[in-house]
């Protein structure tokens, strides 16, 4: 099956700083990464994905990029805010999958300080 | 905004007793999922269900069993609850040909 590495585990930033959070994948056949924020107490909620025909995408302050034949994609925040503090998980699923499912990274912990 | 639910919110049990946590969705969704989330973050596929009256167990063991009598309803039973058991249960739905996966809040479960 799918293995998604993610990496910082952690990562803190002063409010206004850019954050970088990056995962790589492991079966060439994925073509969908999407990445959830969790917030404290709450389920995780999609923020934002990418398909492999895509090299980059962007929502205001949020972007994602994919290297697909470094198998690698990234998360970018800008213009860091108090509020973006939340747990990130990056994830890949393929559509070739019998089970169609999402595979997740173990997630990463952003704070902001202001 | 995602129309998933689970009950309890939290729930704090003694060793032996039988639970179910309840998970429904109002969307129609097709596929459920029934997601264990350990305190270090990681997410684990304990469950799923590609429709009425199928139920796969995920890629972590678990001693839970689930059903799926109707389409809206993919609840979570422990027969006998223990401490190894305590965790955070997230459920979530999508539908069919559709990868975004809508979360409930989760139910946090300690056995005591």
């Amino acid at each position: 099956g799918e293995n998604v590495e993610q990496h910082p585990s952690t990562l803190s930033v002063q409010e206004g700083d850019s954050a970088v959070i990056k995962c790589t994948y492991s079966d060439s056949a994925s073509n969908y990464f999407p990445w959830y924020k969790q917030e404290l107490g709450k389920g995780p909620q999609l923020i934002i994905d990418i398909r492999s025909n895509v090299g980059e995408k962007k929502d205001q302050r949020i972007a994602v990029t994919l290297n697909k034949t470094a198998k690698h994609f990234s998360l970018h925040i800008t213009e860091t805010q108090p509020e973006d503090s939340a747990v990130y998980f990056c994830a890949a699923s393929s559509r070739g999958s019998t089970l169609g499912r999402l595979y997740f990274g173990r997630g990463t912990q952003l704070t902001v300080w202001p | 905004e995602a129309d998933i639910y689970q009950t309890p919110r939290y729930l704090v049990i003694g060793t032996g007793k039988k639970i179910t946590l309840e998970c429904s969705q109002t969307m129609g969704h097709d596929k459920m999922y029934w997601y264990q989330q350990d305190p270090g973050m990681e997410l684990h596929l304990i469950h799923y269900s590609y429709g009425v009256n199928s139920t796969e167990k995920g890629d972590l063991s678990s001693e839970s069993t689930v059903s799926r009598i109707r389409t809206e309803h993919f609840p979570l039973t422990l027969e006998s609850a223990r401490p190894s058991h305590t965790s955070q249960y997230l459920c979530a739905s999508t539908g069919q040909g559709r990868e975004k996966l809508f979360f409930g809040s989760g139910t946090q479960l300690s056995v005591l």
